[in-house]
């Protein structure tokens, strides 16, 4: 089985504060994949990043940076400089083998992020 | 953007009462997913599909059924509704064909069994 936890159920900051969003996951395949997705108050589910169990490389892209460790099965979400655009609902998910699991993706129970002008 | 669409938007609908949602894709992709999404859960799957009459259940079948005669068409069917499914319902797809593979969502219909 498959579970994703977000332990953060709400977050609050300040514009331009840096702010880190936990994702913690478990599964048995050896072979995974981890997204985040962001979810802004319109409702939409927005795609973010996409990492394979076997890179390891942290992420930048932008504001938004992610950090992926398989020893903590850990893959936490930074966003440096919030700005209030960055509020919004985030995910983080968890597909396993594709063969095996069909690809199903189990998501976290999400963090709402609210930052503040 | 990717093509999905899920119809109706919003229903309101009455306990015991069959319902049907839909979702259309112009992208032909493979794979087709329902989720339901509530405060607490996030969002948790009901159904899925990896071809045309290929289904499975996820964590939250029970009271669900799903049907996909055709690649473009994912229909969720809630044979007797109760107050339990009011939630807001996702449709998604994906084809993972490549690296960077992922799940588009659709907009999502919001569905009220009163």
């Amino acid at each position: 089985a498959q579970k994703v936890t977000q332990a953060q159920t709400e977050i609050s900051v300040v514009e331009k504060e840096d702010v880190t969003l936990d994702c913690v996951y478990e599964t048995r395949d050896t072979t995974y994949y981890l997204f985040w997705y962001k979810q802004p108050p319109s409702g939409e589910l927005v795609f973010l990043i996409r990492r394979n169990s076997f890179d390891e490389q942290n992420e930048i892209s932008g504001r938004y940076s992610w950090n992926f460790q398989k020893s903590t099965s850990s893959f936490n979400f930074t966003i440096t400089a919030s700005q209030v655009v960055d509020s919004a609902v985030y995910f983080c998910a968890l597909s396993g083998n594709k063969e095996t699991s069909g690809s199903r993706l189990t998501f976290g129970e999400g963090t709402q992020l609210t930052v503040n002008p | 953007d990717a093509g999905i669409t899920q119809s109706p938007r919003h229903k309101v609908t009455e306990t015991g009462t069959p319902v049907t949602l839909r979702c259309h894709q112009t992208e032909n992709h493979r794979y087709m997913y329902w989720y339901r999404q509530d405060p607490g859960h996030g969002l948790r799957l009901i159904h899925y599909s990896y071809g045309v009459k290929d289904t499975d259940k996820g964590e939250v079948s029970d009271g669900y059924s799903v049907s996909r005669s055709k690649t473009e068409d994912f229909l969720l069917t809630l044979e007797s509704a109760t107050s339990s499914q009011t939630s807001v319902y996702f449709c998604a797809i994906a084809n993972y064909r490549g690296p960077n593979e992922k799940l588009f969502f659709g907009s999502g219909t919001q569905l009220s069994v009163l």
